[in-house]
């Protein structure tokens, strides 16, 4: 089943915000292998993070990702009014697949 | 510039069939999985299908297994997903996206082709 994300964040201009990705042993517990998307309305999803803490070229420093245990989390430092957007993490799993979170919509305020 | 190009969507009425398919440019097609997300309207991400490389191993969430077909033609850099049996709730944006390394992540995504399954 999917991932467990929060609904929405909020933060303002200048703050940091977090967001959790909860799974379990046979998805992001058991891999190294979390990765974000950041998604703007009507476009189609765009890697931020990968392997837990990885960055693609291009994307800012800003950005990060951690792990503990069954839990993953992307912070966004320094929140810019472009980042107002939904964000999904997704993990591959046990059974050779993939499964993304149900999506969290952050509000810059 | 790597692009991936969807097509094939349209309306289609519950038990019907429909085959998209998502063209390859760009990079080498033929060294990467690739694989099939789709969104529902105002829904999250829902990953369907993954093919690998040379289509030896092939993946189906539950929800569309036994109803949908991924395939690949490496010699024409296109990727598709012959989707049966088709359900109100198939109804949704279809995304191909490039597997950077068989286990994820989605490196490259197009811009999604739209089903709509209605009566």
């Amino acid at each position: 089943s999917a991932l467990t994300q929060p609904a929405s964040v909020s933060g303002s201009p200048g703050q940091s915000i977090t967001i959790s990705c909860t799974g379990t042993s046979s998805d992001v517990g058991g891999y190294n292998y979390v990765s974000w998307y950041q998604q703007h309305p009507g476009k189609a999803p765009k890697l931020m993070i990968y392997d837990v803490s990885n960055r693609p070229s291009g994307v800012s420093n800003r950005f990060s990702g951690s792990k503990s245990g069954n839990t993953a989390s992307l912070t966004i430092s320094g929140l810019q009014a472009e980042d107002e957007a939904d964000y999904y993490c997704s993990s591959y799993t046990s059974s050779s697949t993939q499964v993304f979170g149900g999506g969290t919509k952050l509000t810059v305020l | 510039e790597v692009q991936l190009v969807e097509s094939g969507g349209g309306l289609v009425k519950p038990g019907g069939s429909l085959r998209l398919s998502c063209a390859a440019s760009g990079f080498s097609f033929s060294s990467y999985s690739m694989n099939w997300v789709r969104q529902a309207p105002g829904k999250g991400l829902e990953w369907v299908s993954s093919i690998s490389s040379s289509s030896s191993y092939i993946y189906y969430a539950g929800s569309v297994k036994g109803r949908f077909t991924i395939s690949r033609d490496n010699a024409k850099n296109s990727l598709y997903l012959q989707m049966n049996s088709l359900r109100a709730e198939d109804t949704a944006v279809y995304y191909c996206a490039r597997d950077w390394t068989t286990v994820g992540p989605f490196d490259y995504w197009g811009q999604g082709t739209l089903v709509t399954v209605s009566s």
